[in-house]
């Protein structure tokens, strides 16, 4: 079946540094991509759509400036934490869904865990 | 308003015991449901899914769903629980479209005792 490829699974970041997460879908072309936080033992909360070549739509109360998505081609999605801070440690989780195959579900990334020290 | 609920927040079952994890959405168009497990520290690993048809499903791990579209249910069940099932397990609905977002209930932390 289709994979989303997430990259790194954890990353630990001096507070202010900026970190890069990678979203990858690895055999099929994903116009659209989602990314999820996960606070313990919580559900995903959407935070952004990101999408090919345009800009990402962010819900509600998430910071545009503080999280970076860029969707620079149908393969590829990156979710950039800037200026993080120890409450932006969570659990990030990417997500798509294969345009092409019909009653497709939506493919996880295996997500990053972030750390702000 | 587009919402998932899933009533129980934490079940402990005994091993070897059956399941069953509750699951009602409210949303406007045809929903299409899914369910997924999710293991500490990992992403999602789908379950099983509906569209359309048969409304009881197969999935994997010896899980079933049953679509009832009169308590706008979507359960999940298990004849028999293995220890390995321990997990979280969410539901989730959308609509068959791959640029729009699922939206996913809180989640229901399943314990296995032995």
């Amino acid at each position: 079946g289709a994979v989303v490829s997430q990259h790194p699974s954890w990353v630990i970041c001096k507070s202010g540094t900026s970190v890069k997460i990678e979203c990858r879908s690895l055999d099929f072309q994903a116009t659209t991509m989602f990314w999820y936080r996960q606070f313990p033992k919580q559900s995903l909360m959407l935070m952004a759509t990101s999408n090919e070549g345009s800009k990402a739509t962010y819900e509600q109360g998430v910071e545009k400036d503080k999280f970076l998505i860029n969707h620079a081609s149908l393969t590829l999605s990156t979710l950039t934490v800037t200026s993080a801070h120890p409450e932006d440690s969570s659990f990030y989780i990417c997500s798509a869904r294969d345009p092409v195959t019909v009653n497709t579900e939506a493919f996880f990334g295996q997500g990053t865990r972030l750390t702000v020290v | 308003a587009q919402s998932v609920t899933q009533p129980d927040i934490h079940i402990t079952v005994s091993e070897g015991a059956s399941l069953e994890l509750r699951c009602n959405y409210s949303y406007g168009a045809t929903p299409y449901l899914f369910w997924y497990v999710q293991s500490p520290g990992q992403g999602l690993q789908l379950l099983l899914k509906y569209f359309s048809g048969d409304t009881l499903v197969q999935g994997i791990k010896g899980f079933e769903a049953e679509f009832k579209r009169s308590q706008s249910s979507f359960n999940l069940r298990k004849p028999s629980v293995h220890w390995s099932d321990a997990a979280e397990y969410f539901c989730a609905v959308g609509p068959n479209q791959a640029g729009t977002a699922l939206i996913f209930g809180k989640g229901t932390t399943l314990s296995v005792s032995s």
